[in-house]
């Protein structure tokens, strides 16, 4: 069975400091891989996604970038966040036609 | 986890006609949200209706919210060709735990 994993489940930062959050897959192989961010209250945001290793798409312009360094590895990345940049981030993957599933989650709290 | 339940799981309908979808949940809420999904691609926010409202609208999309069954409903009028997707509700409540999704509705429209 497919497991997805995210770490860590939360962290707090502060403002200028870099930022990786991890996302990794486990028992399907070429998934899509998608990154999601969720301020409190709000829908939830689609950030990056990738279709294969070493592509990836950006949804929206931001203070965040992402890599897909391995099949089943999502990486999350910034260099300097900002206080903007808190929220619940979601890490998902599917196959090309099934339904998404996410991962446990991390919250990030920039201070 | 998952605690949104949508009905049915699979519609398809006739260009034209108007789609009903339904969501049920089992928690108390603050918030619950539908989202589309393109074959392939990633979540896209559609609308949020927060647990004081009845009913809500945006362009061609009603969604209405009834507490005391939890249940939900999204109906889309004058469908399109385009709104061929699987549409998903999501269920945010008091915690720190984010958005819980639904498996939800495979939506086709036939031109």
């Amino acid at each position: 069975s497919q497991t997805i994993h995210q770490w860590p489940a939360t962290l707090v930062q502060p403002v200028g400091s870099p930022l990786s959050l991890e996302c990794t897959v486990e028992g399907t192989s070429n998934p899509n891989l998608y990154w999601y961010r969720q301020a409190a209250g709000r829908g939830l945001q689609l950030l990056f996604y990738s279709v294969g290793i070493g592509q990836i798409s950006s949804e929206v312009p931001q203070n965040l970038s992402a890599s897909r360094p391995q099949d089943r590895q999502f990486i999350l990345s910034s260099k300097k966040l900002l206080l903007s940049d808190s929220g619940f981030y979601l890490c998902a993957w599917s196959t090309q036609t099934s339904e998404q599933y996410f991962g446990p989650g991390t919250r990030l709290t920039v201070t | 986890s998952q605690q949104g339940e949508e009905d049915p799981q699979a519609l398809s309908i006739q260009e034209g006609e108007n789609a009903t979808m339904n969501c049920s949940y089992k928690t108390s809420i603050n918030n619950l949200q539908w989202y589309r999904q393109n074959s392939g691609r990633g979540l896209v926010h559609l609308i949020l209706i927060r647990s004081n409202e009845r009913e809500k609208h945006s362009g061609r999309l009603r969604v209405t919210l009834d507490t005391s069954k939890k249940s939900s409903s999204l109906l889309i009028t004058a469908s399109r060709a385009a709104d061929t997707a699987s549409y998903f509700c999501a269920t945010e409540g008091g915690g720190a735990d984010g958005l819980t999704f639904g498996k939800g509705t495979h939506l086709i429209i036939q031109p």
